[in-house]
């Protein structure tokens, strides 16, 4: 069980090129999402899926899209980077588990991409 | 929407119980508190959660207070390696079923030898 991984690792990029990050699960969750750290501040969610061709904006979606063409599968994408966009980007997924009678989800996150746009 | 209060920093003794607060006084009735770690640089670990009892696993135990505006996360013998940041967080409901966390700035631990 690889969990979630991410591509690339890392990755450069200059103002106005365009770029998308991979998220990969191997746990059958039906729930995705990216989220983005700046240095020194909290994660802050993207976009999110609730299932397998169905996304939605989170706190911060301007600038990026996303799509859940596989269940598996989670791209991120950047059609048009600018400096603001530097950061750390991670991607999780969960399951919807019972616990004490009510849905409590566990989120599993990636190792992270560190993106720098120029 | 909730919204946690934690100190921003705290160190303990190897070998140590570290006992890490977090408020969350305007919590509403049916949401959890969610405890997470995040060692520099990875993406951040679920460590446990709870509703209104207290929960112990392999990693930790979460003290929540009877009236549920604060909670307690305990490593019983902290280790070097338990130096991270810990994010005490209170869902918040999405579409359908899906819970999004908000990570605030968290307490950096720092666990001395």
């Amino acid at each position: 069980n690889a969990g979630v991984t991410q591509t690339p690792k890392f990755r450069v990029l200059k103002t106005g090129q365009s770029m998308t990050l991979l998220c990969a699960q191997d746990m059958n969750h039906e729930y995705m999402y990216w989220y983005r750290q700046d240095p020194g501040m909290g994660l802050r969610l993207i976009h999110y899926s609730v299932g397998e061709g169905t996304t939605a904006k989170g706190e911060v979606p301007d600038g990026y899209n996303v799509s859940r063409l596989k269940k598996q599968n989670f791209l991120l994408g950047l059609e048009s980077a600018a400096p603001s966009q530097t950061s750390v980007y991670f991607c999780a997924s969960t399951i919807p588990r019972l616990a004490g009678g009510s849905h409590a989800n566990e989120q599993f996150f990636g190792p992270g991409t560190r993106l720098t746009v120029l | 929407d909730a919204k946690t209060t934690q100190p921003p920093s705290m160190d303990c003794a190897e070998g140590r119980a570290a006992n890490l607060p977090c408020n969350h006084s305007t919590i509403s009735g049916n949401e959890y508190v969610y405890w997470y770690r995040q060692i520099h640089s990875q993406g951040p670990q679920y460590i446990i959660h709870g509703l209104k009892n207290n929960e112990t696993n392999e990693m930790a135990s979460l003290i929540i207070t009877e009236d549920r505006k604060s909670s307690t996360l305990i490593l019983p013998h902290a280790t070097l390696r338990d130096t991270a940041v810990y994010y005490c967080i209170v869902r918040i409901p999405l579409s359908g079923s899906a819970r999004q966390l908000t990570f605030g700035s968290g307490t950096q631990l720092t666990v001395l030898p």
